[in-house]
């Protein structure tokens, strides 16, 4: 099983700014099939990221992912109110499970 | 559009069986393999399974193997997850998404449904 370990738990910053998050995988996940997700409190999850890379239909590309092999960022340019939300990262490369980081809550400073 | 309606929340006790459902729409059910995801009360997204309702085709996460059971029924384009035996640690949200790619049983999750809330308590 690739256990995902996202970092940090929490991050605390201002609209305007860049976020940075963090997906490292215990192995290689197989070619880039590396995808993040946004959730608000009370809604289902939202793809954003899919392949590693490609914004998913509707992402407004302030939205970027990058990374392969074993490691793999999120960065969100230009923060907006709408933004702050728990992020998830979700390997799909290798036979079942598939697995989930723990996420990273990134909160309005 | 593309659509995937849960059933409404449930209240059960330990031991109860229980069965929720994912209706899909808008989409040709057959083509795409449904998920299901648990959340536990202010945890992370844990995979369970995915079934390809085209030929009933269905993968389990040990964690959950033998501990549910994930169906479907093309006729009325609708999957299932069932409990013959519900605990506590049961409590959770679940939610069932799509497949981004028709046919590819190994992807991220680009349509969900809204969750259906299952609680256990005596």
């Amino acid at each position: 099983e690739i256990v995902l370990t996202q970092s940090p738990g929490t991050l605390s910053l201002s609209p305007g700014e860049r976020a940075t998050l963090s997906c490292r995988a215990s192995q290689s996940v197989r070619s880039s099939h590396l995808a993040w997700y946004q959730q608000k409190p009370g809604q289902a999850p939202r793809l954003l990221i899919y392949g590693a890379s490609s914004r998913a239909t509707g992402i407004p590309d302030r939205f970027s992912g990058s990374g392969s092999g074993t490691d793999f960022t999120l960065t969100i340019s230009r923060l907006e109110p709408e933004d702050f939300a728990v992020y998830y990262c979700q390997q799909y490369g290798s036979s079942p499970p598939i697995t989930f980081g723990q996420g990273t809550r990134l909160e309005i400073k | 559009e593309v659509q995937l309606v849960q059933s409404g929340a449930e209240v059960k006790k330990p031991g109860e069986s229980l069965k929720i459902s994912c209706k899909g729409s808008g989409y040709s059910f057959t083509s795409y393999w449904i998920g299901w995801v648990r959340q536990m009360p202010g945890k992370g997204l844990e995979w369970m399974g995915i079934i390809y309702p085209g030929d009933s085709d269905t993968r389990y996460s040990p964690s959950f193997q033998g501990q549910v059971t994930i169906s479907a029924d093309k006729s009325i384009s609708t999957a299932y997850l069932q409990w013959s035996s519900l605990k506590a640690s049961d409590t959770a949200m679940y939610y069932c998404a799509r497949h981004r790619t028709p046919y590819s049983g190994y992807d991220n999750f680009d349509y969900w449904g809204q969750g259906t809330l299952v609680t256990v308590s005596s």
